[in-house]
């Protein structure tokens, strides 16, 4: 079936430490992996993707891993700040000719100062 | 500029109302979507439109009624809704099928 699974669903981290977020996904045909962060109130916003001919991408302090083989996605978070606090959702695009997005179950991110 | 805006940002309505929320974007994206998200749950999708037609209906109930005018509006026209159906409403767009989707931030439906 389709789904992704994510963990942890709760993270609580210092400033300035790292944090990671892991995901699993189902169908190894899937070829887009986006990450969105969504803070109390507001519309999901997308902070990372990567594609499956990638094995890594970097933005500053925010990077994603993807292992195709493991069907394992991770986003890792530098230097977090208590800015970075929110739900992280993971994603995956189902193979079926149009995006459809099937997303993790979310991770709750609190960085305290 | 990655704006998808929505409204009302709020809304409540009884059972027996008619009320519509209204989407934009100004991207010239050419998907759509609709999603509903309950509280503390990921965005589950509704609808989607390629092009200003319907491709995707997630086996949504009819008292959930999409429209997209044009390439830049989509509207979710509801009737008859359900105290479950109480949720965060939220619009998508994208460049084309598949691309990239940008969310905008929501309309949160209280139904009474």
């Amino acid at each position: 079936g389709e789904n992704v699974e994510q963990h942890p669903s709760t993270l609580s981290v210092q400033e300035g430490d790292s944090a990671v977020i892991k995901c699993t996904y189902s169908d190894s045909a899937s070829n887009y992996f986006p990450w969105y962060k969504q803070e109390l109130g507001k519309g999901p916003q997308l902070i990372i993707d990567i594609r499956s001919n990638v094995g890594e991408k970097k933005d500053q302090r925010i990077a994603v891993t993807l292992n195709k083989t493991a069907k394992h996605f991770s986003l890792h978070i530098t230097e977090t700040q208590p800015e970075d606090s929110a739900v992280y959702f993971c994603a995956f695009s189902l193979n079926t000719g149009f995006q459809k997005l099937v997303f993790g179950t979310g991770t709750r991110l609190l960085v305290s100062p | 500029d990655t704006e998808v805006t929505q409204t009302p940002k709020h809304l409540v309505m009884g059972m027996t109302n008619k009320k519509s929320l209204k989407c934009e974007q100004h991207m010239g994206h050419r998907a759509m979507y609709w999603y509903k998200q309950k509280a503390k749950k990921p965005p589950e999708l509704m609808f989607v439109y390629s092009y200003e037609k319907l491709s995707i209906n997630e086996s949504v109930p009819s008292r959930f009624s999409p429209e997209c005018p044009n390439s830049s509006l989509l509207n979710l026209h509801l009737h008859a809704l359900q105290p479950e159906d109480s949720a965060l409403y939220l619009c998508a767009s994208s460049l084309g099928l598949p691309e990239t989707q940008y969310f905008g931030p929501g309309t949160r439906l209280l139904v009474l």
